[in-house]
């Protein structure tokens, strides 16, 4: 069964915690992207990694890292230099030039206590 | 990337059909139409996308005027699990220049499919 699993559903984070987001693919997709949705409002790019063992900051990476050491994985840390991280946060991949539709996990909800 | 326009609301009667607009006036030659839409609380589902023809796939048609400066998503069959945020999204095709595959999702349409 192909497609993208984000866990966990969701995620507590205390105060000055790291705590790291797991996104897997298994469809073989060459670019994998991280969004953040804030209650009401759009999509916004933290990090996209276009091929293994690259990555690029988004708009918004400031508070947050990313590693891509398999082309399956995706993982995306949020730093406790995130003051604001309560959010959906949702992982994509795209297969690659010329292919430009990007196909998205059911995301994961993190929550400050 | 082109800026869109959409209603932020819209009703439809389960089992009619459902025209989500779309202005892109702005919208540049090399930029394609692309719709997804987002059911409350998942990630967002690809449903089309198109450059200057008409496209149709299992789930919806997209309809593309010649001027290329709207679109209308047509769900000719609207169910109840069709209630989401819908989201037209101008790009322009290729991975590379600056927009590097980021997708800059809007307000977008809430529609409401109702019994």
């Amino acid at each position: 069964d192909g497609g993208i699993t984000q866990s966990p559903k969701y995620l507590f984070r205390k105060e000055g915690q790291n705590v790291t987001l797991s996104c897997e693919q298994n469809l073989n997709h060459d670019a994998m992207y991280w969004y953040r949705q804030d209650p009401g409002q759009g999509l916004r790019l933290i990090y996209y990694s276009q091929i293994v063992n690259d990555f690029q900051k988004g708009d918004i990476a400031e508070g947050y890292s990313v590693s891509r050491e398999k082309k399956e994985s995706f993982p995306l840390t949020v730093t406790s230099a995130q003051k604001n991280p309560t959010a959906f946060y949702l992982c994509a991949s795209r297969p690659g030039y010329p292919q430009e539709t990007q196909y998205f996990g059911p995301g994961t909800r993190l929550l400050v206590l | 990337d082109a800026k869109t326009t959409q209603p932020p609301s819209m009703d439809c009667a389960e089992g009619r059909a459902a025209n989500l607009p779309c202005n892109h006036s702005t919208i540049s030659g090399n930029e394609y139409v692309y719709w997804y839409r987002q059911i409350h609380s998942q990630g967002p589902q690809y449903i089309i996308h198109g450059l200057k023809n008409n496209e149709t796939n299992e789930m919806a048609s997209l309809i593309i005027t010649e001027d290329r400066k709207s679109s209308t998503l047509i769900l000719p069959h609207a169910t109840l699990r069709d209630t989401a945020v819908y989201y037209c999204i101008v790009r322009v095709g290729g991975a590379g220049g600056t927009s590097y595959g980021k997708l800059t999702f809007g307000q977008g349409t809430i529609l409401t499919v109702h019994p």
